[in-house]
């Protein structure tokens, strides 16, 4: 069974500074990957995923991940953090065929001013 | 605009009196699934559908129920409420059979079951 494990349930950075939140996985198979946003009292939006070709990816708002399947790993990475960054961050993975997605914990990223 | 709708977005019930939480998507996706989202524990799935009366189980389906008359609806249904159903709950939707399919959420419903 694959599963999903992002490391820190908060996070918290200085507006401007380098935002990094990690994710790994665990799959028999090669994954497909995802990070969801979810700002307060909304639903998740897609914010980057990786299919199949180049592992890193770029997404909205500047963010970008690198997949790496050596290290099983899916960081989601932005150079300088905004104050409107702040947010809950999912990473999620999907390995069959269909639409399941197997979501992680979820982080909590606090940007202060 | 493409959305997927659910309502009510908030409810306070008592335990056992059954309740239904509508889910509707205007893209046409035959895909369509129930998240309940708990902290520490993200979100997991209670149900999904891959097409009209086609349905089936997810990680954690004890206590619900649903349906999937039309393509555009997928009610979910608590036929007895409990506690520990208290939960936010997330309603998506995407073309089925696309592994890599981006899925749409609904605002999500906060349920509180006393």
């Amino acid at each position: 069974a694959q599963s999903v494990t992002q490391l820190g349930s908060h996070v918290s950075v200085s507006e401007g500074a380098l935002v990094l939140l990690r994710c790994n996985y665990s799959s028999s198979v090669p994954p497909y990957l995802f990070w969801y946003v979810q700002y307060p009292n909304q639903g998740l939006q897609l914010l980057l995923k990786y299919t199949t070709g180049a592992t890193l990816v770029k997404g909205i708002n500047g963010f970008e991940a690198e997949f790496k399947k050596s290290e099983t790993s899916f960081h989601l990475t932005k150079p300088s953090a905004h104050m409107s960054d702040a947010a809950e961050y999912f990473c999620a993975v999907s390995v069959q065929a269909g639409n399941m997605l197997t979501f992680g914990g979820g982080t909590r990223l606090m940007v202060k001013p | 605009e493409a959305q997927v709708t659910q309502n009510p977005r908030y409810l306070i019930t008592v335990t056992g009196k059954k309740l239904t939480v509508t889910c509707s998507q205007n893209m046409n996706h035959e895909y369509m699934s129930w998240y309940r989202q708990d902290p520490g524990l993200g979100l997991r799935q209670i149900y999904y559908s891959m097409n009209v009366e086609v349905t089936d189980k997810g990680d954690v389906p004890e206590g619900y129920k649903v349906s999937r008359k039309e393509k555009r609806n997928f009610p979910l249904i608590l036929e007895s409420p409990s506690p520990n159903q208290t939960s936010l709950y997330f309603c998506a939707s995407s073309i089925a059979g696309t592994r890599g399919g981006t899925q749409y959420f609904g605002p999500g419903t906060r349920l509180l079951v006393l």
